[in-house]
């Protein structure tokens, strides 16, 4: 039972153009969402995260929409660059509680062609 | 300021040894957590530690794996005995809390059993 689905396993995009990664969750509870970057041999690092009060959030070149009613988030890269190319995972938890633990989507492979 | 640092990097056993991986969480952070990365998957959370004290471990196989934090800073993961599905990368991470503040990963060890 997966609770956080990212659909796209891999995604293709030319620099300077707009890459946009998705992500579902199940999990009506959930109420904070965050996109961590990852590269090869090294651990996740966090890039941006939105809360459920809000439906957009945006530092510098990533923005991140949520649309609660149809519990699905989206991260904007834009302009994307070859610096981007990583696996990006799309992670969420419940405010709160002794819950915090983070719930993550198996990632997308972005790829940025110079 | 430090990261989160994990050692050893790299690790391969037989099934049936055992093995400790050890991590040092960012200073001041009072949750630590131990994910599980099988190679495709998003981080499975193992183990979640608010200072000393086990937040949540419901899904840690018990009957194989321990994990400890006796004095609310580093931790230790043991596996034994370990089996070949167990081969993935272990990642540890910390946070301030553990309500919506963002987790700060480690490295992992890339643990090979064969």
């Amino acid at each position: 039972d997966q609770q956080v689905k990212q659909n796209s396993p891999s995604l293709s995009v030319q620099e300077g153009r707009i890459s946009i990664l998705n992500c579902d969750y199940t999990n009506s509870m959930f109420d904070y969402f965050l996109w961590y970057k990852k590269y090869p041999a090294e651990g996740p690092t966090f890039l941006i995260s939105i809360s459920s009060i809000k439906d957009k959030n945006e530092d510098g070149r990533f923005t991140v929409f949520l649309n609660k009613s149809a519990k699905h988030l989206s991260l904007h890269i834009v302009p994307s660059q070859p610096g981007d190319s990583a696996v990006y995972f799309c992670a969420a938890k419940r405010y709160g509680g002794s819950q915090g633990n983070l719930i993550f989507g198996k990632g997308t492979k972005l790829s940025v062609k110079p | 300021e430090a990261g989160v640092a994990q050692s050893p990097r790299y690790k391969i056993i037989e099934k049936r040894q055992s093995v400790a991986f050890w991590c040092n969480p960012i200073s001041g952070h009072a949750t630590l957590y131990w994910y599980q990365q099988i190679l495709g998957q998003g981080p499975k959370l193992l183990i979640q530690f608010q200072n000393n004290g086990v937040v949540d471990d419901s899904q840690l196989p018990k009957d194989r794996f321990s994990a400890e934090r006796l004095k609310g800073v580093d931790s230790t993961l043991k596996i034994q005995p370990a089996k070949l599905e167990d081969s993935a990368v272990y990642l540890c991470a910390s946070s301030l809390g553990h309500t919506n503040t963002e987790a700060f990963f480690g490295q992992g060890t890339r643990l090979t059993v064969v």
